[in-house]
Order: C-alpha cells, then structure tokens, then sequence
C-alpha cells in the first residue's frame, strides 16, 4: 500500500519570499506519479504540478517547482516569490501508473504575510 | 477547461435520512471519484467508478453507497445519515489514460453537517 506523509501541517512565508513544503511517501511501485494540489480557502482543489518517477528531471511550472529525490521518496514543492494568493492547503499525493486512485498526505495550510 | 460541479455547497440533514450527494462533470470522463475530508486526516477515498455501472471500495465505504447510471454523474448515498458523516465531501472525475495522464479534477465541495 502506498502512504504519502505531510509531517508539518502549517507553515507561514512572507510575501515576496520562497517557501518549501515537504512531503515523503512510500511505495513498492517503480511506475508512479507524485502531484501537488492546492485547495484555496472555500474554493476549488486544482492541480499544481505533477511528476513522473521515471523522469530525473523536476517538474516546475512558473513559480512552482519541485525536488523530487528518488532513492529518499522525498518530493518537496518550492514556491518562489511568495504571493498572497498562494495562501491555501497543500495537498500531496501519489498514483500508481497502472492505477488511478489518489494517495493523498494530510495536507500543510499556507499562510502569506503582507 | 474541465468542469466538475456538485449539486449542493452546503447541506444540512438529520440523523437517520437518506442523502443524495450529486456530482456531474462535463468532460466525458471515464473516472469518477468520491472523497471525504477531515481535518488533520486529509483526503480518504469513498468509492470511485470506472465506468458507467461499474463501482469499486475506497478506503472508507462504509455507511455509503454510489450509483453511476450514466457516464457524466455520480451520486453519493448515505442510506441512514449519522453524525460521523458529517464532513467535506469532494468530488473528482479524471480520464481513462495511460502514463500518468489521468489527472484527476475536482469539484467544489459539499460540507455536509448531520444533526
């Protein structure tokens, strides 16, 4: 069975600033993705980045980018210069390839300060 | 751009009911899915469906039930609500794909609260 484990669940980041949220999971699978959702206060969870494990390379998307480290099963989400819109929970989580069913962690609540 | 939508944000029922949680996507997915969230314990797996008619367990089914008779709508059903059942229930539907394609796309939420 898959686990995805979120050990801190809050964290706080001044505006402007960079913040990383941590994330470790475990599995036995070789053929897996790793996602990041973002669920803004009273609004819709969206996708914010996704990686696939059989790619070395990091995914990033603008802002959003991520330190996927194979071997420790240790996939981190770094958001650079912090915006107040960036404020929400952050969810991580894993698949299987030959599966569709999410393994969520527990979620981390961002919170930005002007 | 994927469209998800569940019939209620807020509902409120007594202990005992029957409850219909309604979610409908737009997006010709193959895949539906029903999550409850609590605080502190994340996103934990109802039920999902793989095809019209065709359902399979999550982590927690217990005390739920879903039906999927048409491939855009997936309903939740809670045949006798109790307090334990209320909670944030989230709906998401995602592709049949291959490689990781199947991102999943959530609706907006139900907050359920069971007197």
């Amino acid at each position: 069975a898959q686990t995805v484990t979120q050990s801190q669940p809050e964290m706080s980041v001044q505006e402007a600033e960079t913040v990383t949220l941590s994330c470790t999971y475990d599995t036995s699978e070789s053929d897996y993705y790793l996602f990041w959702y973002k669920q803004p206060p009273s609004r819709q969870m969206i996708l914010v980045i996704r990686q696939e494990a059989y790619k070395q390379q990091n995914a990033t998307e603008n802002r959003f980018s991520v330190n996927f480290q194979k071997a420790a099963k240790s996939f981190s989400l770094k958001i650079s210069d912090s915006q107040l819109g960036d404020a929400a929970m952050y969810f991580c989580a894993h698949k299987t390839g030959a599966n569709s069913k999410l393994t969520f962690g527990k979620g981390i609540t961002l919170s930005v300060r002007p | 751009d994927v469209k998800v939508t569940q019939s209620s944000r807020y509902l409120v029922k007594r202990t005992g009911e029957k409850v219909f949680l309604e979610c409908v996507q737009d997006m010709d997915h193959e895949n539906m899915f029903w999550y409850r969230q609590d605080p502190g314990l994340g996103l934990r797996l109802i039920y999902f469906s793989y095809d019209v008619k065709m359902k399979e367990k999550g982590d927690i089914p217990e005390g739920y039930s879903v039906s999927r008779e048409k491939k855009e709508r997936f309903s939740l059903i809670l045949e006798s609500a109790s307090t334990n059942q209320t909670s944030m229930y989230l709906c998401a539907s995602s592709p049949r794909g291959t490689r990781g394609t199947d991102t999943q796309y959530f609706g907006p939420g139900t907050r359920l609260t069971v007197l």
